[in-house]
C-alpha cells in the first residue's frame, strides 16, 4: 500500500520553463491538496479538490494550475516558472472534508523540491 | 477565523530529559487539533490528533499532547526525549465549514535532541 505518491521528487528549472507534479493516491480518498512549504512559513494550501472533476483554491494559487480528472491523480501545473516559486511541493489526500472529527486526518506523499533559476 | 502560532520555533533538549513544543490556536468553534512531525527530506507523518472526545491524547512514539479549551492550548509533551525524536513538528488545527475543513498549520518547531 504505497500511500501518496509524489513525482519528480526533485526538480530544476529555469525561469519561464513550465512543468506538472504529479500526486497518485491508492486509498479512494475523496479530498486532495497541493501545500507548497517554505522556510518559517509552514505550509500553505496551493489548491485542493474534493472530488473528480473539481478543484478550488486555496491561499497562495497565484502561478499554478491543477487539474482532478481521476480521483486518484492530482497534478499541479506551473506554466510559467518563477524563482519566487522555489519550494517544497507536498501533496496530501484525505477520506472526506466533511465535518465530521477527525475525518480530515491528512496523509502526506514525500515532498518534491523544486528550483527555479 | 482560526490561526495556530508554535511559541518556539527551536526547541534544545538533552536526551532522556522532557520535551514540551507549545501550540496555541485561535478559532470560533471547537475544532479539531493535531500534530504532525517531520524527519529531515521527508513528508509530514500524523503524531496524534484531538477529536472532542478526552482531552489528554496519547500518540505515537511516547507523544502526549492535552487540550485545554480556557488555555486555547494544545501544548506537545514526551517524558524522555530520544535522538530519533529530532524532527520538525507542526500544530495544526482543523475547523469544519461545510463541506470542507480548513486546515490551518504552525509555522513549525525543529526539535533538536543533544546526546
Amino acid at each position: 500500500n504505497a500511500g501518496v505518491t509524489q513525482t519528480p521528487k526533485f526538480r530544476v528549472l529555469k525561469t519561464g520553463q513550465s512543468m506538472t507534479l504529479l500526486c497518485a493516491q491508492d486509498m479512494n480518498h475523496e479530498y486532495m491538496y497541493w501545500y507548497r512549504q517554505d522556510p518559517g512559513m509552514g505550509l500553505r494550501l496551493i489548491h485542493y479538490s474534493v472530488g473528480e472533476g473539481t478543484t478550488a483554491k486555496g491561499e497562495v494559487p497565484d502561478g499554478y494550475n491543477v487539474s482532478r480528472l481521476k480521483k486518484q491523480n492530482f497534478l499541479l501545473g506551473l506554466e510559467s516558472a518563477a524563482p519566487s516559486q522555489t519550494s517544497v511541493y507536498f501533496c496530501a489526500s484525505s477520506p472526506t472534508g466533511r465535518r465530521t472529527f477527525g475525518a480530515n486526518v491528512l496523509t502526506f506523499g514525500a515532498g518534491s523540491r523544486l528550483t527555479v533559476l | 477565523a482560526q490561526s495556530v502560532t508554535q511559541l518556539d520555533s527551536h526547541v534544545s533538549v538533552s536526551e532522556g530529559t522532557p520535551v514540551l513544543l507549545r501550540c496555541n490556536y485561535s478559532s470560533s468553534y471547537s475544532p479539531s487539533l493535531f500534530w504532525y512531525v517531520q524527519h529531515p527530506n521527508k513528508g509530514l507523518q500524523l503524531l496524534l490528533k484531538y477529536t472532542s472526545a478526552a482531552t489528554l491524547v496519547k500518540g505515537i512514539n511516547g507523544f502526549e499532547a492535552e487540550f485545554k479549551k480556557s488555555e486555547t492550548s494544545f501544548h506537545l509533551t514526551k517524558p524522555s526525549a530520544h535522538m530519533s525524536d529530532a524532527a520538525e513538528y507542526f500544530c495544526v488545527v482543523s475547523l469544519g465549514s461545510g463541506g470542507y475543513q480548513k486546515v490551518t498549520f504552525g509555522t513549525g518547531t525543529k526539535l533538536q535532541v543533544i546526546p
